[in-house]
């Protein structure tokens, strides 16, 4: 499994742009990068996923660039409501058919 | 459909009783997982099961834990006995296949206590 590192805590205003970024020196050819969202009393909840270059839904956006080493979650004009912890996944065990998540970025949004 | 539907979502007990918690995954899933959450260790895998059958439960604590899925709608995860160290938020979650492209989806979760 392709090991990830991610900053374990960010904070932000309303109104602002964030970007997380994704360390995944190791990743495989046929990994894909996958980011999760977790609010406080929830499961985790799927957000984004991507192989490369540019992957863009109504939430986020996820910016990968050619080498894939790393990738970046961008949320767009975050509110309140987008205070959660983000994970970063990526890896394709064929051994072991589950996601496995790492400690997260917890993302802080001030008013 | 509902999502993943999880019962109880709190449960307190007294440390040596038994507990079991349950799962419903979404019908057409053919994974379940089941996950276990605390502050110290943060999300970790126990056990999953592909068509009601356990593939993987390397994750399980030790043998006080025991999981089921007796048909493709059911599934619990069981504690005999309980112990204090066990107090977690325990999350239930299912996907159509077992790939990591595949979206998993993870139920409220079931906060236990043991005291």
């Amino acid at each position: 499994l392709a090991k990830t590192t991610q900053p374990i805590s960010m904070d932000s205003y309303e109104g602002q742009e964030v970007n997380i970024t994704c360390s995944h020196n190791n990743i495989a050819t046929n990994d894909y990068i996958t980011w999760y969202q977790q609010f406080p009393s929830q499961g985790p909840r799927f957000i984004i996923q991507g192989y490369k270059t540019k992957v863009t839904n109504e939430v986020a956006s996820l910016f990968i660039p050619a080498d894939r080493k790393s990738s970046t979650l961008s949320l767009p004009r975050v509110s309140l409501s987008d205070t959660a912890v983000y994970y970063c996944l990526v890896g394709k065990d064929t051994g072991r058919r589950a996601l496995t998540f790492g400690s997260g970025t917890r993302l802080q949004v001030q008013p | 459909d509902a999502g993943v539907i999880q019962s109880p979502r709190h449960e307190v007990t007294e440390m040596g009783q038994e507990v079991t918690l349950r799962c419903k995954p979404i019908s057409g899933h053919d994974y379940l997982f089941w996950y276990r959450q605390t502050m110290m260790r943060g999300l970790e895998l126990l056990i999953y099961f592909n068509n009601n059958v356990p593939i993987d439960d390397s994750g399980m604590p030790e043998d006080r834990f025991s999981a089921k899925m007796p048909n493709a709608s059911f599934s619990t995860l069981k504690i005999q006995p309980s112990e204090p160290r066990d107090s977690a938020v325990y999350f239930c979650a299912s996907s159509r296949t077992g790939d990591w492209d595949t979206e998993a989806f993870f139920g409220q979760g079931t906060r236990l206590t043991v005291v």
